[in-house]
């Protein structure tokens, strides 16, 4: 699952920081988001998920903020891990249930031990 | 293991040769997704079934040619591939009406064109 040669967003963090990637959505009749996160040699795995009526949703040590206005998406991890190193993805669905999933591009999240 | 399983996991194949990547679900989804993820463009959406039928093709050139036989199964069948066509395709499912829209990838095939 790596992405090699890609030239992604790098965010680089001491172990026991907290992490906060953003991701900016470009739909405005989305109703439906996701962060995925994609370890080497794996597919995107769910992390959390939130609805457009929310603005905030929370799981274990990651929270999801939405803003609306201006179409912004982040993801909070606490007390980042070295196992949370990975390529972190937005996902953003169009309105309706046949709508299909869009992706961001990436972040690289690389913790430091 | 996420419940959708793809095989192989590499690929390498010369440009003339004919070959199917495979992908299985055994999470009751109904619908199933063909993605391309490459150095230059990530996880660009190749295909979409849903219910068996396909509902979007995205421009994709006709020597990439997806067969869904039922609801679980889900193959990309690829022929004369050019060096271009080298990247990681996943595959992955969802049930197109329920309480969530997550999908849920594979692991992905390696493909390399020589």
């Amino acid at each position: 699952g790596e992405s090699v040669g890609l030239h992604l967003p790098t965010l680089s963090v001491q172990e026991g920081d907290n992490s906060i990637i953003n991701c900016a959505y470009s739909n405005s009749a989305s109703d439906y988001f996701i962060w995925y996160k994609q370890e080497s040699g794996k597919g995107p795995q769910f992390i959390i998920d939130i609805r457009s009526n929310m603005d905030k949703r929370q799981g274990q040590r990651v929270t999801v903020l939405l803003n609306k206005t201006v179409k912004h998406l982040s993801l909070q991890i606490a007390a980042t891990q070295p196992g949370d190193s990975a390529v972190y993805f937005c996902a953003e669905k169009e309105g309706g249930s046949q709508g299909n999933l869009i992706f961001g591009k990436g972040t690289k999240l690389s913790v430091k031990p | 293991e996420t419940g959708v399983t793809q095989t192989p996991r590499h690929l390498v194949m010369g440009m003339t040769n004919k070959k199917s990547l495979k992908c299985e679900q055994h999470l009751g989804h109904n619908a199933m997704y063909w993605y391309k993820q490459s150095a230059k463009k990530p996880l660009e959406l190749m295909f979409v079934y849903s219910l068996e039928e396909r509902v979007e093709n995205n421009s994709v050139p006709s020597r990439f040619s997806p067969e869904c036989p039922n609801s679980s199964h889900l193959f990309l069948h690829l022929h004369t591939l050019q060096p271009e066509d080298s990247a990681l395709y996943l595959c992955a499912s969802s049930q197109v009406r329920g309480p969530g829209y997550g999908y849920t990838f594979g692991s992905g095939t390696r493909l390399t064109v020589v």
